[in-house]
């Protein structure tokens, strides 16, 4: 199975920060990287998809990068609506989630 | 407009059976792989179970493999889950997603069930 560890678990940030998180995979994935966005009670949103590709309607502040084990979710400046938990999901073989990262006020 | 409407959640004793079920509308329903994912209270997703388009085909998730069988009925536009001896970790809120490929992104969630086990 491919587990996946996303890191920080927590990150506290300001209004305007760039933001970064990272998640890795236990063997390549290639580029089959999906990045969701969960606010309470609601479900996951997809952002991005194919480790890069934005998801029409998501802000152009939202961007993703990596290949094969390695993958970051950059927020270049943190807004109100971004204070969020953060998933990853690989879609390589089966499906497998990240544990999250849960983006706070600081 | 895409729909997907589960239902058959509840409060459940552990060793229980339950079985869940999503009503889907706006897509082509047999032409499309079903899956089921469920999120444990502050917990990440996790992939339970896939059925492909003609139902033919199925796979589970080490941890319900041998207790919960995913099945379709493609005249009712309905994806099912069969769970049996259900444990405390079955614990979560069950979605019903669609992709066009077996291994995809979830682009469109539903709100889910909740899956309540009591010990």
């Amino acid at each position: 199975d491919i587990q996946m560890t996303q890191f920080p678990s927590t990150l506290s940030a300001s209004l305007g920060d760039r933001v970064t998180i990272t998640c890795r995979a236990s063997q390549s994935v290639n580029s089959w990287l999906a990045w969701y966005q969960q606010k309470p009670g609601r479900a996951p949103k997809l952002l991005i998809s194919k480790a890069s590709t934005l998801k029409s309607g998501v802000p152009s502040r939202f961007s993703g990068s990596g290949s094969g084990t390695e993958f970051t979710l950059t927020i270049s400046s943190l807004q109100p609506d971004d204070f969020a938990t953060y998933y990853c999901q690989q879609y390589h073989t089966y499906s497998t989630f990240g544990q999250g990262t849960k983006v706070e006020i600081k | 407009e895409v729909q997907l409407l589960e239902s058959g959640g509840g409060l459940v004793q552990r060793g229980g059976p339950l079985r869940l079920s999503c009503v889907a509308s706006g897509f082509k329903f047999n032409d499309y792989v079903m899956t089921w994912v469920r999120q444990a209270p502050g917990k990440g997703p996790e992939w339970v179970s896939s059925i492909s388009g003609s139902g033919g085909y199925t796979y589970y998730a080490d941890s319900v493999k041998g207790r919960f069988t995913i099945s379709r009925d493609n005249s009712k536009n309905t994806l099912y889950l069969q769970m049996t001896g259900l444990r405390a970790e079955d614990t979560a809120r069950y979605y019903c997603l669609y992709t066009s490929t077996w291994y995809q992104e979830f682009d469109y969630w539903g709100q889910g069930t909740l899956v309540t086990v009591s010990s």
